[in-house]
């Protein structure tokens, strides 16, 4: 089961910065955080990942709280394009991890004209 | 580059039939993974590869084969599908398996008759 948890849908104006949450109250010391994407019948694609630092690229920014029960993606200017299912998975570093990707439901992110 | 590639990107069979999926990737990557994405579902992992050799099979039937004949193409073979097994079949591939991020091709989509 995903250890994740986040809202089903979320809309956004073009332009603007899309920020979506994500809870993983029940992370363990030795898990980070991913973000996916997945635009409409494609392939997810990478965003980015963190452990406790926040951690930006040139896609994205990831804010993870002190706690890290939980931790925001925040994409500064949305588009169009942008419009996609966002999951946000922790994923374990070290002998646990067996390379099995768990995803939950997702937010779906609606940019909007 | 994270570059995956799979073919076909649509497959029609009807279940007596016989196919082939193929997936390649020319990163150097040592771990490769089929996943099964149902229509408004998440991906579901079904085989992990580890330098070419079979790590995880999360409990997938027989009709699915897949095949690593070498680290940079992995094939899924479909035999005697059913109409339910239709979904987006996605490869990911990592540099290791286990803890470095997993680049995903673009599916194929697979409609059983």
């Amino acid at each position: 089961d995903a250890k994740t948890t986040q809202p089903p849908s979320m809309d956004c104006a073009e332009g603007r910065a899309a920020n979506l949450p994500c809870n993983h109250s029940t992370i363990s010391g030795n898990e980070y955080v991913y973000w996916y994407r997945q635009i409409h019948s494609q392939g997810p694609q990478y965003i980015i990942h963190g452990l406790k630092n926040n951690e930006t690229n040139e896609m994205a920014s990831l804010i993870i709280t002190e706690d890290r029960k939980s931790s925001t993606l925040i994409l500064p200017h949305a588009t169009l394009r942008d419009t996609a299912v966002y999951y946000c998975i922790v994923w374990p570093h070290g002998s646990s991890n067996t390379g099995k990707l768990i995803f939950g439901q997702g937010t779906t992110l609606q940019v909007k004209p | 580059d994270t570059e995956v590639t799979q073919t076909p990107k649509h497959l029609v069979m009807g279940m007596t039939n016989k196919k082939s999926l193929k997936c390649e990737q020319h990163m150097g990557h040592r771990a490769m993974y089929w996943y099964k994405q149902k229509a408004k579902k998440p991906p579901e992992l079904m085989f992990v590869y580890s330098y070419e050799k079979l790590s995880i099979n999360e409990s997938v039937p027989s009709r699915f084969s897949p095949e690593c004949p070498n680290s940079s193409l992995l094939n899924l073979h479909l035999h005697a599908l059913q109409p339910e097994d239709s979904a987006l079949y996605l490869c990911a591939s990592s540099q290791e398996r286990g803890e470095d991020t997993q680049y995903f091709g673009p599916g194929t989509r697979l409609t059983v008759l």
